[in-house]
């Protein structure tokens, strides 16, 4: 069981470059999620989506689209690429949303854009 | 505004005893979870704990238990009998309300811990 998994592991862009990041889950969970982790900081939530074919901003949306057409992948894309989007991004899957409904995270993928 | 507060940089414990990392939330919602995540030095968060705002007991999970005290707005995880493979980084993590909240999290700042044998 893969569980969430994410491709690439570690990426290095140039500024205004652009790259898709993807998100795997084979858990058949509804609910996915993309964060970021900056250094000294907690995971930020970026965009989220509550079932396929639906898509949600999170705390920090700007600069990156999302797309969820299959259910059990969760595309995150930079368009052009920025030095503040350097950091660490994670992939999350949840069954349901609320009580005790967990989520689960991939291993992450390390992005930096020079 | 919701928000999850962890004053405790870094912590330092000695193999085999106890130890409390303080986490302290912030929410008008009266349904809300709280979880803990463990982040090693590999990069993966991994789920350790919950507790969900209307549970009357602390939540346990093995040498895992949370110290709600939903008037003082804190849930403090405590590691019993520390073992080296505690070394890590923990997170403590709010979702408000129930299902309509779809289960986004909003972390804090994270605790890095320090197993000294």
């Amino acid at each position: 069981n893969a569980g969430v998994t994410q491709t690439p592991k570690f990426r290095v862009l140039k500024t205004g470059q652009s790259m898709t990041l993807l998100c795997a889950q084979d858990m058949n969970h509804e609910y996915m999620y993309w964060y970021r982790q900056d250094p000294g900081m907690g995971l930020r939530l970026i965009h989220y989506s509550v079932g396929e074919g639906t898509t949600a901003k999170g705390e920090v949306p700007d600069g990156y689209n999302v797309s969820r057409l299959k259910k059990q992948n969760f595309l995150l894309g930079l368009e052009s690429a920025a030095p503040s989007q350097t950091s660490v991004y994670f992939c999350a899957s949840s069954l349901l949303a609320g009580g005790p409904n967990t989520q689960y995270f991939g291993p992450g993928t390390r992005l930096t854009v020079l | 505004a919701q928000k999850i507060t962890q004053t405790q940089p870094g912590m330092f414990v000695q193999e085999k005893e106890a130890v409390t990392l303080d986490c302290t939330y912030d929410t008008s919602d009266p349904s809300y979870g709280l979880f803990w995540y463990k982040q090693p030095s590999s990069g993966e968060m991994i789920f350790l704990i919950y507790q969900g705002s209307y549970d009357q007991q602390n939540a346990t999970e093995g040498r895992y238990s949370l110290n709600f005290q939903k008037a003082r707005k804190s849930a403090n995880l405590v590691i019993s009998a520390s073992q080296l493979g505690d070394s890590a980084m923990y997170f403590c993590a709010m979702r408000e309300g129930g299902s309509g909240g779809y289960n986004k999290l909003i972390f804090g700042a994270g605790t890095r811990l320090a197993v000294h044998p």
